[in-house]
């Protein structure tokens, strides 16, 4: 069975904090892909990076960075800085094998001016 | 290059209709996926297409159907349609099968009365 936990539904924070997304994945498969996602108002979502499973080096692009840490099924997202252009839906999401992508109930960041 | 295209992007139809969305995926990519995302359900896979051929299928009545042509771009029919099928309809394109990165168009949204 194939799962994305984020157990986040809704995050405010003030401009300039740093947020963190939590991710919670499940699936049996050695070989697997994580995504993360954003949706903005306009309603579609905007790729924001993915991973296989056998690349464990965190990354960094900005105000981005994301932790996988494949010890506790966990692929975290932290913006650091916030601003305002932030505010939106942010989605985790699990492809493995011949299965179709799985996402999370999606995480709801409100980022106060 | 341009995006997915998704068309049209806001529907109303009455109980008992159907309707067909399209989707034009990016240029070169040769792999559709449609998502309905709804606030109670999430983000729910409906189907995949890859060379106008039905690789994957969620777990949807037999009312949503798609297809793809022989140029990548899709369709997706709901027959008899219901309150419940109330919804953003989203498509994703990437370049093959696997766990290529997918970019998803604005979406149609589909209000049924």
């Amino acid at each position: 069975a194939q799962k994305v936990t984020q157990a986040q539904t809704e995050i405010s924070v003030v401009e300039k904090e740093d947020v963190t997304l939590d991710c919670v994945y499940e699936t049996r498969d050695t070989t697997y892909y994580l995504f993360w996602y954003k949706q903005p108002p306009s309603g579609e979502l905007v790729f924001l990076i993915r991973r296989n499973s056998f690349d464990e080096q965190n990354e960094i692009s900005g105000r981005y960075s994301w932790n996988f840490q494949k010890s506790t099924s966990s692929f975290n997202f932290t913006i650091t800085a916030s601003q305002v252009v932030d505010s939106a839906v942010y989605f985790c999401a699990l492809a493995a094998g011949n299965n179709d992508m799985r996402f999370g109930a999606g995480t709801r960041l409100t980022v106060k001016p | 290059k341009a995006g997915v295209t998704q068309t049209p992007r806001y529907l109303i139809k009455t109980r008992g209709q159907q309707v067909t969305l399209s989707c034009s995926p990016i240029s070169g990519h040769r792999s559709v996926s449609w998502y309905q995302q709804t606030p109670g359900q999430g983000l729910q896979f409906l189907f995949e297409y890859f060379s106008e051929t039905q690789r994957n299928k969620g777990n949807f009545p037999g009312r949503f159907s798609g297809r793809q042509f022989s140029n990548s771009r899709s369709e997706m029919n709901v027959s008899t349609l219901e309150l419940g099928d109330s919804a953003l309809y989203l498509c994703a394109s990437s370049e093959s099968r696997g766990r290529t990165e997918a970019f998803f168009g604005q979406g149609t949204r589909l209000t049924v009365v």
